[in-house]
């Protein structure tokens, strides 16, 4: 059974770098799936920011594509999101999450809440 | 992108009675090998969301069979036959067929 943690700073000033990492344990980072980060508030509820696959092709929203990164490191079974350029407009919550090409996002890591404030 | 609007947004439902939630698309799911890449989603307080349908019908692995999904193109529709008290939550339904993917606004189910 595969689990994922993401972690990082709670914290984020404006205009600065936000920074999470996720783990995955339990299952290869290797497989035919895409990693995905995905974050959630009141106000637009759920939003896809990305997805990568473990060869390093990445898809990002459309709306973020300008501020994302996403990266994977296969040998620390890790993948990675950088958002750049935050606003408060990026406060949320963030998740790491595993999908398979056609059976849904089938494992989501606890989200973090990340808040973007002076 | 693609836009997903779910329908009714609060479902105020006695157990042991049947709920049914609406979601559509602003373009048509289907994928040229016959797939519609539309799922349903369950978000209960608390917790992340967990995957229920997949593929329009097809029921996630320990997903109970109270469960159904069906429609086609751009209408789908999430069933619960006879809804029980664990089944409260935010229902979300999402596309993959392109990306981004998008989620529906949310559908919350409570208990009368």
């Amino acid at each position: 059974q595969v689990q994922l943690q993401a972690s990082g700073p709670g914290l984020v000033k404006p205009s600065e770098t936000l920074s999470l990492t996720c783990d995955v344990s339990g299952d290869s980072i290797s497989g035919n799936y895409y990693w995905a980060w995905i974050r959630q508030t009141p106000v637009k509820g759920l939003e896809w920011i990305g997805s990568i696959v473990h060869d390093g092709r990445t898809y990002y929203s459309r709306s973020l594509k300008s501020r994302v990164t996403i990266s994977v490191d296969t040998s620390m079974k890790q993948f990675s999101l950088k958002l750049s350029s935050v606003t408060a407009a990026d406060t949320a919550v963030y998740s790491c999450a595993r999908r398979g090409p056609t059976t849904g996002i089938g494992s989501w890591g606890p989200g973090i809440l990340v808040t973007v404030s002076s | 992108d693609i836009v997903m609007t779910q329908s009714p947004l609060s479902l105020p439902v006695t157990p042991g009675e049947p709920a049914s939630i609406s979601c559509r698309s602003s373009q048509s799911l289907l994928h040229s090998n016959g797939n519609n890449y539309l799922e349903w989603y369950l978000q209960k307080p608390g917790q992340s969301p967990q995957v229920l349908i997949y593929l329009v019908s097809n029921r996630a692995s320990g997903v109970p069979d109270r469960f159904s999904g069906s429609g086609s193109g751009t209408d789908f529709t999430l069933k619960i036959s006879r809804v029980e008290a664990e089944d409260v939550g935010v229902y979300y339904c999402m596309q993959s067929l392109q990306t981004p993917l998008t989620f529906g606004q949310g559908t919350r189910l409570e208990i009368k």
